[in-house]
């Protein structure tokens, strides 16, 4: 089946500092991805819209030139959290789909718990 | 906006009762809809999903789901929960639009089957 990692899994940061989370899709080219965050015992809220090549439409209330996405390859996606805040700290989740189609299931990837201290 | 409703926050059952969870959704066009299971430490798989046709959607591991359109409910069912179904269960919903189009996701129900 459709296979989504992320990585790092889980990580610690200073304040101030810039964190990276990579999306892969591994066995499949994912036109489209998602990037997702879930605070404790809450939903999943949808951040942005990545599309490959093009670039990312944020949701209403997520700063684009906080949480900056690139989209580089079918296969690839980045989100980068810049300069990091404890209210920044929260599990990242990204999706990745197989096509264009809202017929097209969403695959998730196990996300990437962020702390900043 | 649309919006999801799960009015189940935590659930807990015995081994071989009868589940059913609630889903409300907020939208007035067509919508597609979704459930989603976290099993404890993995990541969000989905369990079933309607787009159109037979109201009544089966899914894997024993699950199904009516889509009951007068109610705007999408309620999941299973006669018989396990223990291994212990998870987080998440209703969602996108607008119909022919292309792909961003998941709302309820707030989530947290199951807990006892032996």
């Amino acid at each position: 089946g459709a296979v989504v990692s992320q990585h790092p899994s889980r990580v610690i940061c200073k304040s101030g500092t810039s964190v990276k989370i990579e999306c892969r899709s591994l066995d499949f080219q994912a036109t489209t991805m998602f990037w997702y965050r879930q605070f404790p015992k809450q939903s999943l809220m949808l951040m942005a819209t990545s599309n490959e090549g093009s670039k990312a439409t944020y949701e209403q209330g997520v700063e684009k030139d906080k949480f900056l996405i690139n989209h580089a390859s079918l296969t690839l996606s980045t989100l980068t959290v810049t300069s990091a805040h404890p209210e920044d700290s929260s599990f990242y989740i990204c999706s990745a789909m197989t096509g264009t189609s809202f017929t097209d299931t969403q695959y998730f990837g196990p996300g990437t718990r962020l702390t900043v201290l | 906006a649309q919006s999801v409703s799960q009015h189940n926050h935590h659930v807990i059952l015995s081994e071989a009762a009868s589940l059913e969870l609630g889903c409300n959704y907020s939208y007035g066009g067509t919508v597609n809809l979704f459930w989603y299971v976290q099993y404890p430490g993995q990541h969000l798989q989905l369990l079933l999903k309607y787009f159109s046709g037979d109201p009544l959607v089966k899914g894997i591991k024993g699950f199904e789901a009516e889509f009951i359109k007068s109610k705007f409910s999408f309620n999941l069912r299973k006669p018989s929960v396990q223990w291994s179904d212990t998870a987080e269960y998440f209703c969602a919903v996108n607008p119909n639009t022919g292309t792909a189009s961003k998941l709302t996701f309820g707030t989530g129900t947290r199951l807990q089957v006892t032996l």
